[in-house]
């Protein structure tokens, strides 16, 4: 069952903040996110596993609570290469990742 | 490194014919996923290999879909009869495969099929 990701848009200036929230409903083994900007592939962003650890990418971060069976992706002082639509992707069982439908954000000058 | 390689990147045919997309991963990388990207189906997994052996096709959509894997550096997804609802890009991803499910996934520039 495909993840859920909320807000399904954000509207951002640059210099603000955002946070992007994924939640799934079955137990989860990895989260892993991604970016993808119009016309263009998705593009790995980082992985978290069970553990509850939070890793960072710029100043992109992320924290994985597998108790809650969720994670949260936070974009901090945001910049307009930021814009594009966020993806999680959740591992089960195997290797296989199911992903949600996607978080479009848009930044502005 | 080149990162994964798929061709054509776009393909327009009649409903119909068959359409072969091909893939190369990226070395060393020992799984293998084709994805399907529609606006209302989101990224949907159709099939992926681990070691060139498919794991789980249970994403692909009916026996219209095929897909091989016959070395570490190539794999062909194949529709035939193709249709009209088969109209999407698909992603061919690879990754490496380790104790706790994968690295991050490297995807490639996808193929935009159209079928009229």
């Amino acid at each position: 069952q495909q993840p859920v990701q909320s807000p399904q848009a954000v509207i951002l200036r640059e210099g603000e903040d955002a946070v992007i929230n994924c939640s799934s409903s079955k137990a989860l083994y990895s989260v892993h996110w991604y970016r993808q900007k119009h016309g263009e592939a998705p593009v790995f962003l980082m992985i978290l596993l069970k553990g509850g650890e939070q890793k960072g990418h710029d100043k992109i971060s992320a924290s994985f609570n597998e108790k809650k069976q969720q994670s949260s992706l936070y974009l901090t002082a945001s910049q307009l290469s930021y814009s594009g639509t966020y993806f999680c992707g959740t591992g089960t069982a195997g290797n296989k990742l199911t992903f949600g439908g996607g978080t479009r954000v848009l930044v502005k000058p | 490194d080149a990162g994964v390689i798929q061709s054509p990147r776009h393909e327009v045919t009649e409903m119909g014919q068959e359409v072969t997309l091909r893939c190369k991963p990226i070395s060393g990388h020992n799984s293998l996923f084709w994805y399907r990207q529609t606006m209302m189906r989101g990224l949907e997994l159709l099939i992926y290999f681990n070691n060139n052996v498919p794991i789980d096709d249970s994403g692909m959509p009916e026996d219209r879909f095929s897909a091989k894997m016959p070395n570490a550096s190539f794999s062909t997804l194949k529709i035939q009869p193709s249709e009209p609802r088969d109209s999407a890009v698909y992603f061919c991803a690879s990754s490496q495969l380790r104790d706790r499910g994968n690295y991050g996934y490297t995807f490639g520039s996808g193929t935009r099929l159209t079928v009229v």
